[in-house]
């Protein structure tokens, strides 16, 4: 059973607009959620993540924003960039006694395309 | 920083062989890490965990005869999967961490085909 949904496979967006993926999740232990981006033939590269103590977390060009109560988190780009396009994971954990995080659960993620 | 080596990045080999794959941490110990495959348009799925010095645990419905971990040093694991089949062939991906509160970082995966 799918915990981590990424019900977009593909999302098409225009340089220098906002790019935003989103992942839903069913499993209410999880609490912290990470996004990973992959370029063809590269391994998933960590991009930014957020605790669930938060609503959002913002590096750069990218936030995330989390609703725990719609159990739904988002990855806003802006602006994009052609070198954004690759394919992004949504991942999520549970963290348990010590801060350690808990295997991660990962959604099939979303090939974003930006395009000049 | 954090970069994680996988090799090799393709094997192509007949049905029986036994195939080695290594991951290391090039520059930070990694206390843990983690085997993942990774179907066509699928998501990432753990194999197993394995942390330095002890045994890996699997995840429920990975034969551990069939894919052996090795996890010697603090720098490197690998994975073997033994008397290979067509169905083994898949993308295997490794991941490593240096502490329990980080984030995984991860090797660029490698595509095993069996003929």
């Amino acid at each position: 059973d799918q915990q981590v949904k990424q019900n977009s496979p593909s999302l098409s967006v225009q340089e220098g607009r906002i790019s935003i993926l989103n992942c839903d999740y069913t499993n209410s232990m999880f609490d912290y959620f990470l996004w990973y981006k992959k370029y063809p033939a590269e391994g998933p590269t960590f991009l930014i993540s957020i605790s669930s103590i938060k609503d959002k977390n913002e590096d750069g060009r990218f936030t995330v924003f989390l609703n725990k109560s719609a159990k739904h988190l988002s990855l806003h780009i802006v602006p994009s960039q052609p070198g954004d396009s690759a394919v992004y994971f949504c991942a999520a954990s549970e963290v348990n006694r010590g801060s350690t995080l808990g295997r991660l659960y990962f959604g099939r993620g979303t090939q974003l395309t930006v395009w000049p | 920083g954090a970069v994680v080596s996988q090799h090799p990045s393709r094997v192509i080999c007949k049905s029986g062989t036994s195939v080695k794959i290594e991951c290391r941490s090039l520059d930070f110990q990694a206390t843990t890490m983690f085997w993942y495959r990774q179907f066509p348009k699928q998501s990432l799925m753990l194999m197993a965990t394995s942390n330095e010095g002890s045994k890996a645990t699997y995840e429920q419905g990975v034969e551990k005869d069939k894919f052996l971990i090795n996890h010697a040093s603090l720098t490197l694991s690998t994975l073997t999967v033994t008397s290979a089949h067509p169905e083994d062939s898949s993308f295997y991906i490794c991941s490593a961490r240096s502490t329990g509160n980080q984030p995984q970082h991860f090797g660029d995966g490698t595509r095993l085909s069996i003929l």
